[in-house]
């Protein structure tokens, strides 16, 4: 079964500071990529998804994640955080043909201070 | 975005009793919807994938007996948690699929507290 890593838990950066939550995960097949968004109290939104072709995808709010297909990975990153960024976000895999099911990473909690 | 609802958003219940949660897909017609469970600090983990008109699909560990899912309609799917227990306690966050685009839109949240 497919597995899905984010080995940073918590996060602690200061406004301004540029951001890279890492992504990895464990299927040999083809996958589908997704970063999701937990602000508190909020439900989780999507902030980009990586189906095919260029694996530099951007998504909403300035958030960017890149495919390296070669180290099963798909990092997130944002150049420039903001207080509002503080949130939870999530890394989540789909195989294709599997159901449309996604399998989830454990969660990265990142806190922006100003 | 497409808005997924789900009530009610938390529910204290005495254990042995059962409960129902409702999932909505408002703007858009989900063939396809999913009940996800997730503990403090902890990731979501899928229970089941809910397909309108037939039986969900059960993820292994998940007894179907216990929490039983019925997708009616291609705008509602509900979770009812039969005969309650603590260890039941938790957040259930359903999403439901919308094929165009190819994207799952998640709902709320239901804190489910059970006494």
């Amino acid at each position: 079964a497919q597995s899905v890593s984010q080995h940073n838990h918590h996060v602690i950066l200061s406004e301004a500071a540029s951001l890279e939550l890492g992504c990895n995960y464990s299927y040999g097949g083809t996958v589908n990529l997704f970063w999701y968004v937990q602000y508190p109290g909020q439900h989780l939104q999507l902030l980009l998804k990586y189906f095919s072709g260029d694996p530099l995808v951007k998504g909403i709010k300035g958030f960017e994640a890149e495919f390296i297909k070669s180290k099963f990975s798909f990092n997130l990153r944002k150049p420039s955080v903001q207080w509002s960024d503080t949130a939870e976000y999530f890394c989540a895999v789909r195989i294709t043909g599997g159901g449309n099911k996604l399998t989830f990473g454990t969660g990265t909690q990142l806190k922006v201070e100003l | 975005g497409a808005v997924v609802s789900q009530h009610p958003s938390r529910v204290i219940c005495k254990s042995g009793t059962s409960v129902k949660i409702e999932c909505r897909s408002l703007d858009f017609q989900a063939t396809t919807m999913f009940w996800y469970r997730q503990f403090p600090k902890k990731s979501l983990m899928l229970m089941a994938t809910s397909n309108e008109g037939s039986k969900a699909t059960y993820e292994q560990g998940v007894e179907k007996d216990k929490f039983l899912i019925n997708h009616a309609s291609l705008t509602l799917s509900t979770l009812t948690v039969t005969s309650a227990h603590p260890e039941d306690s938790s957040f259930y966050i359903c999403s439901a699929r919308e094929s165009r685009p190819d994207t799952q839109y998640f709902g709320p949240g239901t804190r489910l507290t059970v006494l």
